[in-house]
């Protein structure tokens, strides 16, 4: 079955140390992988996105993923965390159904905690 | 519109009544997406329109559920005689390309959702 999974319900950092939070992901073909932030009371807002080229792919507020084909991760990263940066983190994948259809499905979510 | 426009914010439903959620995608956007969100838990898609077509109900949990896109903008997602288990935060989105949407940049574009609590 394709899906995406987030191992960690939550993730605790400093502010100003680097923070990671984990995605895996099984499709079919090739993977397109997205990564959303959701603050309280609002909707999902893009972060970045992989589709083809560059493992190393940069996006909003200073995020960056790293696409790892053999070990299928797309983990998020910051290498400075700040106060800011607490939300909930969704990873998501482009599944196909058919020739004419496709969808992003959604992990579980991580909730980031940057203490200050 | 900027942005995608879900309308209400908020809706309380007594179990049994039935509800309409109303979506504005952002417009000339060709592909409209609904997600359920329940609390603590990762949008769960439920259907997907390219215009007016709907190629893909799947995720509709049950035959209570209904959706429409008439004129390839506006979009209605109703709900019949809801259930406790209906409650969560019900997500719009919409996106400029077709083959749903990876022809844009941004993926989609979500708007801020309905809440929905049946009591």
């Amino acid at each position: 079955a394709q899906s995406v999974a987030q191992p960690e319900d939550q993730v605790n950092v400093a502010e100003g140390n680097p923070l990671t939070v984990k995605c895996t992901y099984s499709v079919s073909g090739n993977p397109y992988l997205f990564w959303y932030v959701q603050y309280p009371n609002r909707g999902l807002q893009f972060l970045l996105k992989y589709i083809t080229g560059d493992n190393l792919v940069k996006g909003s507020y200073g995020f960056e993923a790293e696409f790892n084909k053999s070990q299928t991760s797309f983990h998020l990263k910051k290498p400075s965390a700040l106060v800011s940066d607490s939300a909930l983190y969704f990873c998501a994948v482009r599944v196909l159904r058919g020739s004419s259809a496709s969808k992003i499905i959604f992990g579980s979510g991580t909730r980031l905690s940057i203490r200050p | 519109g900027a942005g995608v426009s879900q309308s209400p914010r908020y809706k309380v439903a007594k179990r049994g009544q039935d509800v309409a959620l109303r979506c504005d995608p952002i417009s000339g956007h060709v592909s409209l997406f609904w997600y359920q969100q329940a609390l603590g838990q990762g949008p769960e898609f439920l259907t997907y329109f390219q215009n007016e077509a709907q190629l893909d109900k799947s995720g509709l949990p049950s035959d209570r559920f209904f959706a429409e896109r008439p004129e390839g903008s506006v979009s209605t997602l109703k709900i019949q005689r809801t259930q406790q288990e209906d409650s969560a935060v019900y997500l719009c989105a919409s996106s400029g390309g077709d083959s749903g949407g990876f022809g844009s940049v941004a993926g989609y574009t979500f708007g801020s959702g309905t809440r929905l609590t049946v009591v």
